[in-house]
């Protein structure tokens, strides 16, 4: 399974856009890039899901460029709600079903 | 509500006893699969069923074992237990078996050992 490396920690303001960013170098062909929101003592929840170029829904916009050793997740205008822990995952159809959370990205957002 | 269950929420027991945390998938996932989250180890993976047979498996210790049953429900039994076993234990559900299908996390279950 791919490594990911994303930043530990990040703050923003309400009403701002952010991008997180994570670093997959060793990404296979078959490998899908997924991002998960925990917050405090809830379990993760799915926000969006990737394979190359860009993908969005009502949440969120996934970036992910054309050699995909990166990806950006975007989220716009965040409320105070999206205060959490971000987490970048990146796996295959033949791997099972195990995911591997790294240390995620704590986002902060402040009023 | 992400349509997964978790028995019992809270579960507080002493040091070398046995304890079984009770999952119920999303109606129509075949999948099941337990997470560990500590403070110091984060959210570990420790095993995977499909439909009743083991899947995957993680860092499971050997005190720890899990079961799928026919109607898809899955225990985990932890035994022998320890305080660093105290965590949060998470079970999740997918329709499918792998890494590419979205998992619904229960509400966990908080296990004190002390």
């Amino acid at each position: 399974l791919a490594k990911t490396t994303q930043p530990i920690s990040m703050d923003s303001y309400e009403g701002q856009e952010v991008n997180i960013t994570c670093s997959h170098n060793n990404i296979a062909t078959n490998d899908y890039i997924t991002w998960y929101q925990q917050f405090p003592s809830q379990g993760p929840r799915f926000i969006i899901q990737g394979y190359k170029t860009k993908v969005t829904n009502e949440v969120a916009s996934l970036f992910i460029p054309a050699d995909r050793k990166s990806s950006t997740l975007s989220l716009p205008r965040v409320s105070l709600s999206d205060t959490a822990v971000y987490y970048c995952l990146v796996g295959g159809p033949n791997q099972g079903g195990k995911l591997i959370f790294g240390q995620g990205t704590e986002l902060s957002v402040k009023p | 509500d992400s349509g997964v269950t978790q028995t019992p929420k809270h579960l507080i027991t002493a040091t070398g006893q046995r304890v079984t945390l009770r999952c119920s998938p999303r109606s129509g996932d075949l999948s099941v699969y337990w997470y560990q989250q500590s403070l110091d180890q984060g959210l570990q993976f420790l095993i995977q069923y499909y439909n009743g047979e083991e899947r995957a498996k993680g860092n499971i210790l050997e005190r720890f074992s899990a079961q799928q049953f026919p109607d898809l429900h899955s225990e985990l039994n932890l035994s022998s237990l320890e305080l660093g076993d105290s965590a949060l234990y998470f079970c999740a559900s997918s329709v499918g078996g792998t890494s590419v299908h979205e998992q619904y996390f229960g509400p966990g279950t908080r296990l004190t050992v002390t």
